[in-house]
């Protein structure tokens, strides 16, 4: 079946970059959303599409994709990007999550 | 501004149907182009889409859980709802709703805060 893989952690420098990737068959014709989720909180919404922000996410955020892989990019890490991120796309009449990337800021 | 909210029983018993509604304020959930969702996460896990409806009545639901979920809509009340039944532990979940947008590209763009749904006897 298909799905979205996502590496479980990563860290990051305070006000480096970093980036945070998903691979998956459906990625090939379909753009990634991505979810930024602290503890206790709902997703929210970071990045969509080819490469669109919603109102209010700042613009170190940005994403890319090639192939099968879609990339979160935080330029300049802030300590309150600390959280969760989850990446996702529609798989024919489906829809998938990636399993999730714990983002620390050093 | 769109909200949405969850609301439903806490605490569902094994074997019975858990049953949740969404209530959709500042918008309407009879606009076209947009799917009424429902996510869940079990605690400490990840993100499990369960299924979608839009105002038409067209859903579409996650193959594992297809047999169990039915997701309907009222758009006399602006609300959605979630139904799974013959439920388990593992349906111990935070249930979210969402909205669905599908344009050039395809995402959820209004969440609910989530509600903890416990099974348990």
């Amino acid at each position: 079946s298909s799905e979205l893989t996502q590496d479980p952690a990563v860290s990051v420098a305070l006000g480096q970059t970093v980036r945070i990737t998903c691979q998956g068959d459906s990625l090939k014709s379909h753009y990634a959303s991505w979810y930024q989720q602290k503890p206790g909180q709902a997703p929210v919404l970071v990045v969509y599409g080819k490469n669109n922000r919603p109102s209010g996410i700042p613009d170190r955020f940005s994403g890319s994709s090639s192939g099968n892989t879609a990339s979160l990019t935080i330029t300049g890490a802030q300590a309150e990007d600390e959280a969760d991120y989850y990446c996702n796309s529609r798989d024919s009449s489906a829809n998938l999550f990636g399993g999730g990337t714990k983002l620390t800021v050093l | 501004q769109v909200q949405l909210q969850e609301s439903g029983p806490g605490l569902v018993k094994p074997s019975q149907t858990l049953s949740l509604t969404c209530t959709v304020s500042g918008g309407s959930i009879s606009s076209g182009g947009y799917y009424w969702s429902w996510i869940r996460q079990h605690p400490g896990k990840g993100l499990e889409w369960i299924g979608y409806i839009n105002y038409s009545g067209s859903t579409y639901y996650n193959p594992s859980l297809k047999s169990r979920v039915t997701i309907s809509v009222d758009t006399s009340k602006n609300q959605f709802s979630l139904k799974l039944n013959s439920v388990t532990a593992a349906d111990t979940a935070v249930y979210y709703c969402a909205r669905w947008i599908v344009t050039t590209s395809a995402f959820f763009d209004y969440w609910g805060q989530g509600t903890l749904v416990t099974v348990s006897s």
